[in-house]
């Protein structure tokens, strides 16, 4: 099975920052992965597919670089509404779909 | 706009079968090349894929749960379904169905969720 590394499990930040979260896949994993943000009690909502595409009617500060077995998710100017836990995913031909652990972003 | 909700029992028994159904509004279930999935998340924790459908009928399962997963899809009713056998305290979370346009490719519609508790 491809294990999947999310760091860090939790942040702090300011408003204005950058933040940065990374997901390591344990074999390449092409750009099967994508990023998913989750409110409390809401479903994930997909923001970055293929590793860095950004779905339709996501806001462009959100973006996704990387290939193979190392990945970034980055928002380039952290707002108040982007508090949520951020969730990297990959898909191998197992097939077999398997989520990161999770990054809980909160406002310093 | 297509929309997507779980519905089914909020308790179930340990030794059970937890069933539960997605029903697909704003477009036809077979009208495109999509898969449909279920994913569920414990409380407090993260999420874990358990398997998917296509439109067709093929079915593919997360491995460590193959042996109690049964997904189906009736497409007359615009809907899809999950059993989950054997249940036990362990499968106790919020139940997600999604929509994926291609094996492979991300979630890109998600029901609201249920929750299913599994309690004596």
């Amino acid at each position: 099975d491809i294990q999947m590394t999310q760091s860090p499990s939790s942040l702090s930040a300011s408003v204005g920052d950058r933040v940065t979260i990374t997901c390591q896949a344990s074999q390449d994993i092409s750009n099967y992965l994508n990023w998913y943000q989750q409110k409390p009690g809401k479903a994930p909502k997909l923001l970055i597919y293929d590793a860095s595409n950004l779905e339709t009617g996501v806001p462009s500060r959100f973006s996704g670089s990387g290939s193979g077995t190392d990945f970034t998710f980055t928002i380039s100017s952290l707002q108040p509404e982007d508090i949520a836990t951020y969730y990297c995913q990959q898909y191998d031909n197992l097939p077999m779909y398997t989520f990161g652990q999770g990054t809980k972003l909160e406002i310093k | 706009q297509l929309q997507l909700q779980e519905s089914g029992p909020g308790l179930v028994k340990p030794s059970e079968t937890l069933s539960l159904t997605c029903t697909v509004s704003g477009g036809s279930i077979s009208s495109s090349s999509y898969y449909w999935g279920w994913i569920r998340q414990p409380p407090g924790k993260g999420l874990e894929w358990i398997g998917s459908i296509y439109y067709s009928g093929s079915t593919y399962y997360n491995p460590s749960l193959k042996s109690r997963v049964t997904i189906s899809v009736d497409t007359s009713k615009n809907q899809f379904s999950l059993k989950l056998s054997s249940v036990t305290a362990a499968d106790t979370a919020v139940y997600y169905c999604a929509r994926h346009p291609e094996l492979g490719d991300a979630f890109d519609i998600w029901g609201q969720g249920t929750m299913v508790t599994v309690s004596s």
